[in-house]
């Protein structure tokens, strides 16, 4: 059963416009949740992370929003740059779990020149 | 900078041998996890070790096991290495606590024969 999901495997934007990037999970005990990217052959880069108590969480290009209603979170990325190319993962933690991330399958992002 | 190092980028196995990964990080990291990456299902945890000689199952912890004798270093054992466990493996550590994002390593890509 899967707990972190992404389903759409791939999205493609214009450089310069916004790319944003959604992520819905179903374990109601999450109350951390983090958007990691990745390059091929290279592992996982920390991105930017929300707090279950917070709905918004701003790291310069980046924007996480949190629906804890709708159990939704996504991440928004304007201007969209050609090297923001990469996958890009969701990552839930629950209360108590000794820190396990549960990650979502990722979404790849293209960024067009 | 925390820095997750792991031995090997690429690595070729044989079919029935017994494989180890091993991961070093610096950064004093009570946590730390071992993740396979496969196309279309994301990263996967395999086992994970919240202190030394402490280890817990992750999802996928059939054929594998672990060993953390030393705070720094998680090693990842293949006990019998099969063609499905081509993957990439991705170590990770963490501190302890709310709010802490999790390092990763820079992967290995094992490849069974």
């Amino acid at each position: 059963d899967q707990q972190v999901k992404q389903n759409s495997p791939s999205l493609s934007v214009q450089e310069g416009r916004i790319s944003i990037l959604n992520c819905d999970y179903t374990n109601s005990m999450f109350d951390y949740f983090l958007w990691y990217k990745k390059y091929p052959a290279e592992g996982p880069t920390f991105l930017i992370s929300i707090s279950s108590i917070k709905d918004k969480n701003e790291d310069g290009r980046f924007t996480v929003f949190l629906n804890k209603s709708a159990k939704h979170l996504s991440l928004h990325i304007v201007p969209s740059q050609p090297g923001d190319s990469a996958v890009y993962f969701c990552a839930a933690r629950a209360t108590g779990a000794n820190s396990k991330l549960t990650f979502g399958k990722g979404i790849t992002l293209s960024v067009r020149p | 900078d925390v820095k997750v190092t792991q031995s090997s980028r690429y690595l070729v196995k044989r079919t029935g041998e017994k494989v180890f990964l091993e991961c070093v990080q610096d950064m004093d990291h009570e946590n730390m996890f071992w993740y396979r990456q496969d196309p279309g299902l994301g990263l996967r945890l395999i086992y994970f070790s919240y202190d030394v000689k402490m280890k817990e199952k992750g999802d996928i912890p059939e054929g594998y096991s672990v060993s953390r004798e030393k705070k720094e270093r998680f090693s990842l054992i293949l006990e019998s290495a099969s063609t499905n466990q081509t993957s990439m493996y991705l170590c990770a550590s963490s501190l302890e606590g709310a709010g802490t994002e999790a390092f990763f390593g820079q992967g290995t890509r094992l490849t069974v024969v």
